[in-house]
């Protein structure tokens, strides 16, 4: 029973394509989240979700664009793929605090590569 | 804003030793939530172990302990009886209490040499 599954795993584009992540949660949790693991291996933040809404927007291009069909499910598009946005990433769940656990669980990742 | 400092970028360590991962953290929050997460290569995150800011007590996990200093804003892991399976790069994330985001370090790469 997988928790937090994302596809692909892998996804090698063309510089100018638009392309999409999806994940799905089975886990019942309220928060969903995007991050990037860059080549150094650095993790931050992009997205964060809570029941359908958008919590967190850190400084990501518009070029990105992530959408919440429920609350078990968090997909990345991204328009107009550059070179720089090569990278892993991951998404993630948690539950709310108050509610018990509240690590973040995360999917396999997914490797994008640009070129 | 929180920031975690992990200020050593590779670590190593012989087979059945024990090693110790240095993981500081800088809040202005009084409750909140620290974990370990490792990364082996095949780049699943995997929760070690996790510390509520409000328990004293030092989190443990089988051969994975931490030292949690709340005054001093330190957070380390130490692995005992090292495997070759605990051969990863490991992450130190804070949590506010109030929900959002892990704040991640820059990870530590951790080698076993049999």
């Amino acid at each position: 029973d997988t928790a937090v599954s994302q596809t692909p795993k892998y996804l090698v584009t063309q510089m100018g394509n638009d392309k999409s992540i999806k994940c799905e949660q089975n886990l019942g949790h309220d928060t969903m989240y995007w991050y990037k693991q860059d080549s150094k291996k650095f993790l931050k933040i992009m997205f964060s979700y809570n029941n359908k809404e958008l919590i967190i927007n850190e400084t990501v291009p518009n070029r990105f664009s992530p959408k919440s069909p429920d609350k078990a499910h968090l997909n990345l598009h991204i328009n107009s793929l550059e070179l720089g946005d090569s990278a892993v990433y991951f998404c993630a769940s948690s539950q709310d605090p108050g509610r018990g656990n509240t690590e973040a669980f995360f999917g396999q990742g997914t490797r994008l590569t640009v070129v | 804003a929180q920031t975690v400092t992990q200020s050593q970028p590779e670590m190593s360590v012989q087979e059945a030793e024990t090693v110790t991962l240095s993981c500081t953290y800088d809040t202005s929050e009084s409750d909140y939530y620290l974990f370990w997460y490792k990364q082996p290569p095949s780049r699943q995150m995997i929760l070690v172990i996790r510390q509520e800011a409000y328990k004293q007590q030092n989190a443990t996990e089988n051969r994975f302990s931490v030292n949690f200093q709340k005054a001093a804003k330190s957070f380390s892991l130490k692995i005992s009886d090292s495997q070759l399976g605990d051969a990863a790069m490991y992450f130190c994330a804070y949590r506010k209490w109030s929900a959002g985001k892990s704040t991640f370090g820059d990870g530590t790469t951790l080698t076993v040499k049999p």
